[in-house]
């Protein structure tokens, strides 16, 4: 089965310092995605970026890039020059065909706290 | 073009009643999932759906809970005789295709509250 683990409840993070959010995953797919979301305090999920299992450079997308190490099955989020605007659950997930279901399978979040 | 629409945005029900959240997902989006977040929790899979077919229910209760998406409106995932603990903010999450490179649009939610 698909499993993805957080091992971070929480972090705190200096503003306009860099932060890593840890991501680990499990599958026996050769073809799946793996996804960041953002949850603010209002509830609603927000994508922040996307890797895919056979993409070979790193994502990026503005403050945020993914740090991608298949043979780990290691894909950690860093937010570069942290705002305020940061706080908030951030959730690792992936995506894949196992038993023919693409289902978004959820970590259990890491709660960020970006102090000023 | 508008997001993924979940209405209500919050429900309030008693026990015993029944609870019917509404999900519209993204125009050209033909692939539904729900999800539901208990409180410091990530979210959980409940049910995917395309349009009139449930593809994969593994993530769904065997009993009082049920979910559609008919040929024409909304997805409903319906919850009957509702109890404290189905109290939760449920997800409801579209994508135009079940290919794993696709990202999943998120609803707004819908927050139960169970009295």
């Amino acid at each position: 089965a698909q499993k993805i683990t957080q091992t971070q409840p929480g972090m705190f993070v200096q503003e306009k310092e860099a932060v890593t959010l840890d991501c680990t995953y499990d599958t026996s797919d050769q073809s799946y995605g793996l996804f960041w979301y953002k949850q603010p305090s209002s509830g609603e999920m927000i994508f922040l970026i996307y890797q895919g299992s056979y993409d070979e450079q790193n994502a990026t997308e503005g403050r945020y890039s993914l740090n991608f190490q298949k043979a780990r099955k290691s894909a950690n989020l860093v937010i570069s020059a942290s705002q305020l605007g940061d706080s908030a659950m951030y959730f690792c997930a992936m995506r894949g065909s196992q038993g023919g279901s693409e289902k978004l399978v959820f970590g259990k979040g890491t709660k960020l706290t970006v102090n000023p | 073009n508008a997001g993924v629409m979940q209405n209500p945005r919050h429900l309030v029900r008693r026990r015993g009643q029944e609870a019917r959240l509404r999900c519209s997902p993204m125009k050209g989006h033909s692939h539904v999932y729900w999800y539901r977040q208990l409180p410091e929790e990530g979210l959980k899979f409940m049910v995917y759906l395309q349009k009139e077919n449930i593809i994969d229910e593994s993530g769904m209760p065997k009993e009082r809970f049920s979910a559609e998406f008919p040929k024409e409106g909304p997805s409903i995932l319906r919850i009957q005789q509702v109890v404290r603990g189905d109290s939760a903010a449920y997800f409801c999450a579209s994508s135009p295709s079940g290919t794993d490179n696709e990202k999943l649009f998120f609803g707004s939610g819908t927050q139960l509250s169970v009295l």
